[in-house]
């Protein structure tokens, strides 16, 4: 089946701009999960949701970092007055369920770059 | 989470095994085992998990030590696409839940 699926698959923005970045979940996954991977660096936790509700958002770096899931479904993170240490590779996961025993697939990533 | 212990890089020749290794020493009783691994320019792949047992899919086997301090991810037959960053992550329960943490794996290159 259809695997995560995330939009654009690149962007670039000038400093200050807002983006948002799409994220569509495996068909059924109540759990989605957002994580970023800076230049060299690791991933990096950024929130999780369980169907609509954000439990845990300790990982969103700023205040202008927010995002939402509406329909138990697509997930939309969204950097306001883009900086250009925001300038990275944003990750959609997805799972079944939450749960430590519960595999998280990835989707492909939408590359920023803030000029 | 407990925290996990990878070697930065390693080599293999195509077609042997490659076996890398994981030191997860603090490990709990119900955390888990995960092996990711990333291909350049591309989202983690998910690879196999376990608890206690060791186990086996179509991409690799998974052998855990009986103390569950360690564990060995195989790739029975390694090709040039199985260059990749292997991701070794423990995983617990709690407040961690939701997330995954990754370190800075292994860089493993497989060589014709």
């Amino acid at each position: 089946g259809a695997g995560v699926s995330q939009s654009p698959s690149n962007k670039v923005t000038e400093k200050g701009k807002d983006v948002e970045l799409r994220c569509d979940p495996i068909s059924g996954h109540t759990a989605l999960y957002w994580y970023r991977q800076s230049l060299g660096q690791g991933l990096e936790f950024l929130i999780y949701f369980q169907g609509n509700s954000a439990p845990d958002k300790s990982g969103l770096p700023s205040d202008r970092f927010s995002a939402e899931r509406t329909g138990g479904s697509v997930s939309t993170l969204t950097i306001q007055r883009t900086q250009q240490e925001d300038s990275a590779v944003y990750l959609c996961a997805s799972s079944l369920a939450i749960g430590h025993q519960e595999t998280q697939y990835f989707g492909p990533g939408t590359r920023l770059l803030v000029l | 989470d407990a925290k996990t212990t990878q070697p930065p890089s390693m080599d293999c020749a195509e077609g042997r095994a490659a076996n890398l290794p994981c030191n997860h020493s603090t490990i709990s009783g119900n955390e888990y085992v995960y092996w990711y691994r990333q291909i350049h320019s591309q989202g983690p792949q998910y690879i196999i998990h376990g608890l206690k047992n060791n186990e086996t899919n179509e991409m690799a086997s998974l052998i855990i030590t009986e103390d569950r301090k360690s564990s060995t991810l195989i790739l029975p037959h390694a090709t040039l696409r199985d260059t990749a960053v292997y991701y070794c992550i423990v995983r617990g329960g709690g407040t961690s839940y939701g997330k995954l943490t990754f370190g800075q794996g292994t860089i493993l290159t497989v060589h014709p």
